[in-house]
């Protein structure tokens, strides 16, 4: 099936650095993939929409300027948090569906996500 | 909008016990999917089963059916037979047709199996 890879699986920084997360589409095309923040016992909140080749969408109420997403290929996504602070520690998932896959009967990939922690 | 409301936040269940876990959603959209996940303790989502607005019969997937009552905009998730493994986060989502991807989740609903 359809795999979705996230890296790193934990991260542990002191506060006012810039953290990197990636997410992988190993075995398909993804034109677009999604990245939600979790808190603990809450459900997945969907931050952004990453877009191939153009700017990401973001929802309303999150800082562009924080959270920066690139979709450089179309197998591959990053959001960088930037100048991180302990209010955004959290954990960060991505998704993604197979290029062509717009029915809605095709569910999203999810990679293992990402535990952050700022310090 | 889409809304999905999921008003169990945790349920028991014995071992080999059959389970329901609820799911009522809320939308304008004409055509749209359900579906629910499960999110162990480690964190990944893992895709359980999808069901269709215009879809005649409920969907099943081994041991997971969805109940899904259109008139009465739910989506029920059946779980039989539960083992101790079905121990995790259940999620039920929505998601708009044409755009698989953008899907609205509910809060959850954290299942424990008894042995």
């Amino acid at each position: 099936g359809a795999v979705v890879s996230q890296h790193p699986s934990w991260v542990i920084c002191k506060s006012g650095t810039s953290v990197k997360i990636e997410c992988r589409s190993l075995d398909f095309q993804a034109t677009t993939m999604f990245w939600y923040r979790q808190f603990p016992k809450q459900s997945l909140m969907l931050m952004a929409t990453s877009n191939e080749g153009s700017k990401a969408t973001y929802e309303q109420g999150v800082e562009k300027d924080k959270f920066l997403i690139n979709h450089a290929s179309l197998t591959l996504s990053t959001l960088t948090v930037t100048s991180a602070h302990p209010e955004d520690s959290s954990f960060y998932i991505c998704s993604a569906s197979p290029t062509g896959g717009t029915r809605s009967n095709q569910p999203q990939h999810f990679g293992d996500g990402t535990r952050l922690s700022i310090l | 909008a889409q809304k999905i409301t999921q008003t169990q936040p945790g349920m028991f269940v014995q071992e080999k016990e059959a389970v329901t876990l609820d799911c009522t959603y809320d939308t304008s959209d004409p055509s749209y999917g359900l579906f629910w996940y499960k999110q162990p303790s480690s964190g990944e989502m893992i895709f359980l089963i999808y069901q269709g607005s215009y879809d005649q019969q409920n969907a099943t997937e081994g041991r997971y059916s969805l109940n899904f009552q259109k008139a009465r905009k739910s989506a029920n998730l059946v779980i039989s037979a539960s083992q101790l493994g079905d121990s995790a986060m259940y999620f039920c989502a929505m998601s708009p047709r044409g755009n698989a991807g953008k899907s609205t989740f509910g809060d959850g609903t954290t299942l424990t199996v008894k042995p």
